[in-house]
């Protein structure tokens, strides 16, 4: 039974680009949610999907953006990239009220 | 204030030491914890989960949640180095947002 999945594992930008990320769930799980980690730090909560919807945002501006699709996968699109984007992005998915499990995060480094 | 306190370490124990990782909350609406552990460039890997307040056992870890001073604990009995990595706690009041700690660093020396 595959885990989450995310891709690309690593991603290299250029301010004021646009960047899209991937992932598909945990097999069974209907909720995925994105999280940013800076170096060093937790990871802060972007937004979660249930639904094809958007249940819950964090602190985090419209730049950010995210689409559940049918089959429960999800993206996460950044546009207007700043330097401080520069984190890794974590993809966590669960059943609808459930503990969350992580996949191993997209690199993303804006230049 | 942060919603989350996490003491951030480094931690330096001898291989076969008990670790004792904490964190504070500041929100009495939180009921569902956790503990992740974290190697380098890795996403989080779940380690133990706990509704409300109490205890948990689960081998050498043992979650340990005291809601009326909002801390919770994570023991890690017989260290050892592959027990090395960053501890993550994480909280949520109804699992729809999660709320992280800035981690603890955990180095055991064999």
């Amino acid at each position: 039974d595959a885990g989450v999945t995310q891709s690309p594992t690593h991603l290299i930008k250029t301010r004021g680009q646009q960047v899209t990320l991937r992932c598909s769930p945990k097999s069974g799980h209907d909720t995925v949610s994105w999280y940013q980690q800076a170096l060093g730090q937790g990871p802060q909560f972007i937004f979660q999907y249930y639904e094809e919807e958007e249940r819950q945002r964090g602190n985090f501006p419209d730049r950010f953006s995210g689409h559940q699709f049918p089959n429960y996968s999800s993206e996460l699109n950044v546009n207007a990239l700043l330097l401080g984007d520069s984190a890794l992005y974590l993809c966590a998915s669960s059943l609808t009220l459930g503990e969350q499990f992580f996949g191993p995060g997209t690199r993303l480094t804006v230049l | 204030q942060k919603e989350v306190e996490q003491d951030p370490g480094p931690l330096s124990v001898p291989e076969g030491a008990i670790v004792s990782l904490n964190c504070t909350y500041s929100n009495s609406a939180f009921q569902y914890f956790m503990w992740y552990r974290q190697y380098s460039r890795k996403g989080p890997e779940l380690l133990m989960y706990t509704y409300s307040s109490g205890n948990k056992e689960d081998g050498r870890f043992t979650a340990q949640v005291d809601k009326s001073s909002k801390y919770i604990s994570l023991f890690i009995r017989d260290s050892q180095p592959s027990d090395s990595a960053t501890y993550l706690c994480a909280m949520s009041p109804n699992f729809n947002k999660f709320y992280f700690g800035s981690g603890t660093k955990l180095n055991v020396k064999p």
